[in-house]
């Protein structure tokens, strides 16, 4: 089983629609993100959350919000969705280690299309 | 110059080749280099930290040039199972920083048999 889980993995909604997208992690680590990535232009993050009472913005938060519900789930909310969100969602998680802040483990990811 | 800037590729190389790539970074205060792999519609999954040292991890090489802002990533005797998008990623951060990365765009690698 992964240790990162996404859900739905494929989603066809239609504008205006409310859509979460679910991320569950048994790695027991404290911080989780929501990224997202198109073609051509990388991944971007969203929003990020260092523990349960803690969440910031990424670089392209409008449109979105998030709810930490626990340690293990970080869930992805499009309140009135667009075609322009149509993309690949990624959730991530890390833990802190001194001198490995860079690693993050991926969930499978959660493609959303906005029709 | 962009955050993080990589050749997209593709690079098309056959089996057994050495092959290299480079990414270049903006700002000179970033503090920690990363390169990952995604396979085609999969997610990211860390290949390897650059150190200031370099390193190396059986046919992979990473290396950093602080001076030049560059990283570089160099692939030995390439397999077919190599052909992936190899991402750069840079961390501004330090400490409680992981937030900080910046991804590159990536470069697309294609080993030919």
């Amino acid at each position: 089983d992964a240790d990162v889980t996404q859900t739905p993995r494929n989603r066809i909604t239609k504008t205006g629609k409310r859509i979460m997208l679910e991320c569950s992690q048994t790695k027991g680590h404290d911080r989780m993100y929501w990224y997202r990535q198109d073609p051509g232009l990388g991944l971007r993050l969203i929003y990020y959350s260092f523990d349960v009472k803690d969440i910031n913005k990424g670089e392209i938060s409008d449109g979105y919000s998030v709810s930490r519900q626990a340690q293990a789930k970080f869930s992805l909310s499009l309140e009135s969705a667009i075609p322009n969100q149509t993309a690949l969602y990624f959730c991530a998680t890390s833990a802190f280690t001194p001198g490995r802040t860079g690693e993050l483990f991926f969930g499978e990811g959660s493609r959303l299309t906005v029709l | 110059r962009k955050e993080v800037e990589q050749d997209p590729g593709p690079f098309n190389v056959p089996e057994g080749a050495t092959v290299a790539f480079n990414c270049t970074y903006s700002n000179s205060a970033s503090q920690s280099f990363f390169w990952y792999r995604q396979d085609c519609r999969k997610e990211p999954k860390l290949l390897m930290s650059v150190y200031s040292s370099g390193n190396e991890d059986g046919r992979f090489t990473a290396q950093l040039n602080r001076a030049s802002q560059y990283i570089s990533l160099l692939i030995r005797d390439s397999k077919l199972s190599d052909s992936a998008t190899y991402l750069c990623v840079v961390n501004r951060g330090s400490g409680a920083g992981s937030y900080q990365l910046t991804f590159g765009k990536g470069t697309k690698l294609s080993v030919i048999p």
